[in-house]
């Protein structure tokens, strides 16, 4: 596997259930990222790890909860979401580090296509 | 003044024209100017980026202009193509600190044979 990957590609949850989002990365990055992509939205950044640590948190509601084991692993668990969270969720990794920035060059994955019922 | 206003929201243009794509912005500090294309079934990819130390930065049939006085930069893609059809972001951050990529809306372009 090569650049980022994240799993599934499809998901369709209630709004009771819990479930998770993964992305993995195989470029060597030391920064993470979540997005929301809504139809005819600017991208929402929601997270941001760089070397493990969250750098970024963007008043993002609680049932989203980041998780970021290692710098080649980043989850997303959902919780109790609601109808409006239905978007499609994109992982992207840059090189970060302790020299984080924001104009580092970011590769994304081809993002998890989520519908809540 | 963290917004990136981007239009039009679509485009359609014959194969062989010229395609544009306007952005405008207001944060002064913003001094990176990046344009991510997308494909369907795809995340966004870096296409060109421009730093405002230049007015114009050219990589193949793709073009960014950028205008620091007005706080207004575009893509331009010379001799569009069918495979050209795709979603493209402009974005701005500064580099001064570790802020946020502020992306635009978007424009969905369609390239016609």
């Amino acid at each position: 596997e090569t650049g980022v990957t994240q799993t599934p590609r499809h998901l369709v949850m209630g709004m009771t259930n819990k479930k998770s989002l993964k992305c993995e990365q195989h470029l060597g990055h030391n920064a993470m990222y979540w997005y929301k992509q809504s139809a005819k939205k600017p991208l929402e950044l929601m997270f941001v790890y760089s070397l493990e640590e969250r750098v970024e948190n963007n008043s993002v509601p609680s049932r989203f909860s980041p998780e970021c084991p290692n710098s080649s692993h980043l989850f997303l668990h959902l919780h109790t979401l609601q109808p409006e969270d239905s978007a499609l969720y994109l992982c992207a990794s840059s090189l970060g580090g302790s020299g984080y920035a924001s104009t580092d060059t970011q590769y994304f994955g081809p993002g998890t296509r989520l519908t809540v019922l | 003044q963290q917004q990136v206003k981007q239009s039009p929201q679509s485009l359609i243009v014959q194969k062989g024209g010229i395609s544009i794509i306007n952005c405008a912005y207001e944060n002064t500090a913003f001094d990176y100017f990046p344009w991510y294309q997308q494909f369907p079934g795809k995340g966004p990819a870096l296409l060109i980026a421009i730093r405002p130390d230049v007015s114009e930065k050219k990589e193949g049939r793709f073009t960014i202009s950028f205008n620091k006085s007005a706080k207004q930069f575009s893509l331009h893609i010379m001799d569009s193509q069918p495979g050209d059809s795709a979603t493209y972001f402009c974005a701005a951050t500064s580099s001064s600190n570790t802020g946020k990529l502020i992306f635009g809306q978007g424009t969905t372009l369609q390239v016609k044979p």
